[in-house]
């Protein structure tokens, strides 16, 4: 069993929709968090970054983390078509921050 | 400001060759990351330098190894390449622990294809 699971999709929604990205964890000890955009042929692009649990608002995207469901989500409003990449959530211990531990991705293409 | 630059962005090698990868993190960052993304396994850490020290290190045979300089750019080396190192390698900069920014900024990789 992976420490990270995420759905790899693929996730097609209309132009417009709220998208609902998810990624479960199993290591309680994670502590920060985050979403990378990956565009094809391009590296992972930083979204969201958090500390331990709550929410975080930037624009469009909300990041929320559930500790004790071991539960990440990424939202995405008012999807457009330029959205339109693999979504990869990455968490890391406190010990060896910069050692991120990497979901799957998930495909999510926004049909206008 | 200039992102992470990785070079070259393609290379092509045959098995038991070597290979040399380079990376120049963000301005002022001192912590350099390296991953690997293959379609099976996605994207896994591979080690993570910082003033020239390896700090952390992931699950990778020794013909994986790297160096840093003092100007905070990177290497990679892979000896001896099998094809199941074709991937795509991703460097990772970051102001690193002395700062507690740990938000790692990726370039865009070095495509790999071992033959």
């Amino acid at each position: 069993q992976k420490e990270v699971e995420q759905d790899p999709g693929p996730l097609s929604v209309p132009e417009g929709a709220i998208v609902s990205l998810n990624c479960t964890y199993s290591n309680s000890a994670f502590q920060y968090f985050m979403w990378y955009r990956q565009y094809s042929r391009k590296g992972p692009e930083l979204l969201m970054y958090t500390y331990s649990s709550g929410n975080k608002e930037d624009g469009r995207f909300t990041a929320q983390v559930d500790k004790s469901s071991k539960y990440i989500s990424l939202f995405i409003r008012d999807s457009q078509p330029s959205d339109s990449a693999t979504y990869l959530c990455a968490m890391s211990l406190i010990q060896g921050a910069q050692k991120l531990v990497f979901g799957q991705g998930t495909r999510l293409t926004i049909n206008p | 400001k200039a992102g992470v630059t990785q070079t070259p962005r393609y290379l092509i090698k045959t098995r038991g060759q070597q290979v040399t990868l380079s990376c120049s993190p963000i301005s002022g960052h001192r912590s350099v990351s390296w991953y690997q993304q293959t379609p099976g396994q996605g994207l896994q850490f591979l080690f993570e330098y910082f003033s020239e020290t390896q700090r952390n290190k992931g699950n990778f045979p020794g013909r994986f190894s790297g160096r840093q300089f003092s100007n905070s750019r990177s290497e990679m080396n892979v000896s001896t390449l099998e094809l199941g190192d074709s991937a795509l390698y991703l460097c990772a900069s970051s102001l690193g622990f002395q700062t507690g920014d740990y938000e790692q900024y990726f370039g865009p990789g070095t495509r790999l294809t071992v033959t």
